[in-house]
């Protein structure tokens, strides 16, 4: 059926510390793949995407890993901050869907210790 | 930078009354997609709209809703009679480019059915 999700509910991690949010998917036909930051009372802010064609893709201290193997996906934060506290999801894109549905995981909740 | 905004951010009804949540998707976006989140869970997909018509619909998706895009700028979800499970968080969100791309999503409209 359809599914994404993570393998923790919460990460506490120490301010300056690496950080490391898994997240399984199931459909191996998808090929698109998000990673969505959210804030308490707000929507989903997007951080990085990653297409099936890539294994690994870096942004500003984000950087993602898939691996489409075991069909896993994994966001590390580098020296993260105590903004970076939200909670994280990651969604897929189906290959065969044109639309853009996404299928979202059911988030990971990251507390940043100072 | 340009953003979805979403109308109201907090919309209080009685069972059986009609809502219609309102987004402003960014100016030169061409699909259109409403989300719920259920306090405490993922994010699930509702339906998505291109061209004028809907494009995917989810199984919640069902005839008490429905989405109209009804001058340039708007982007409506209507539920015709709101049951008490109908309460959650709606994201409007909108996405530029065909096939595979980043949807940005809106703050939300916290929808609470007494």
């Amino acid at each position: 059926g359809e599914s994404v999700g993570l393998h923790l509910p919460t990460l506490s991690v120490q301010e300056g510390d690496n950080s490391i949010i898994n997240c399984a998917y199931s459909n191996s036909a998808s090929d698109y793949f998000i990673w969505y930051k959210q804030e308490s009372g707000k929507g989903p802010q997007f951080i990085i995407d990653i297409r099936s064609n890539m294994d690994k893709r870096q942004g500003q201290r984000v950087t993602v890993l898939l691996n489409k193997t075991v069909k896993h996906l994994s966001l590390q934060i580098a020296a993260t901050q105590p903004g970076d506290s939200a909670v994280y999801f990651c969604a897929e894109n189906y290959g065969s869907s044109n639309t853009g549905k996404l299928i979202f995981g059911q988030g990971t909740t990251l507390q940043v210790k100072p | 930078e340009p953003e979805v905004t979403q109308t109201p951010s907090h919309q209080v009804t009685q069972m059986g009354q009609e809502v219609i949540l309102r987004c402003v998707p960014i100016s030169n976006h061409l699909y259109f997609y409403w989300y719920r989140q259920i306090l405490g869970q993922k994010v699930e997909f509702l339906v998505s709209f291109y061209n004028n018509e809907i494009s995917e619909k989810s199984e919640i998706f069902d005839d008490q809703f429905s989405v109209e895009r009804p001058d340039g700028s708007n982007f409506t979800l209507k539920i015709r009679s709101t049951k008490l499970e109908d309460s959650a968080m709606y994201f409007c969100a909108s996405r530029r480019e065909t096939g595979k791309g980043t949807q940005y999503f809106g703050p939300g409209t916290r929808l609470t059915v007494l």
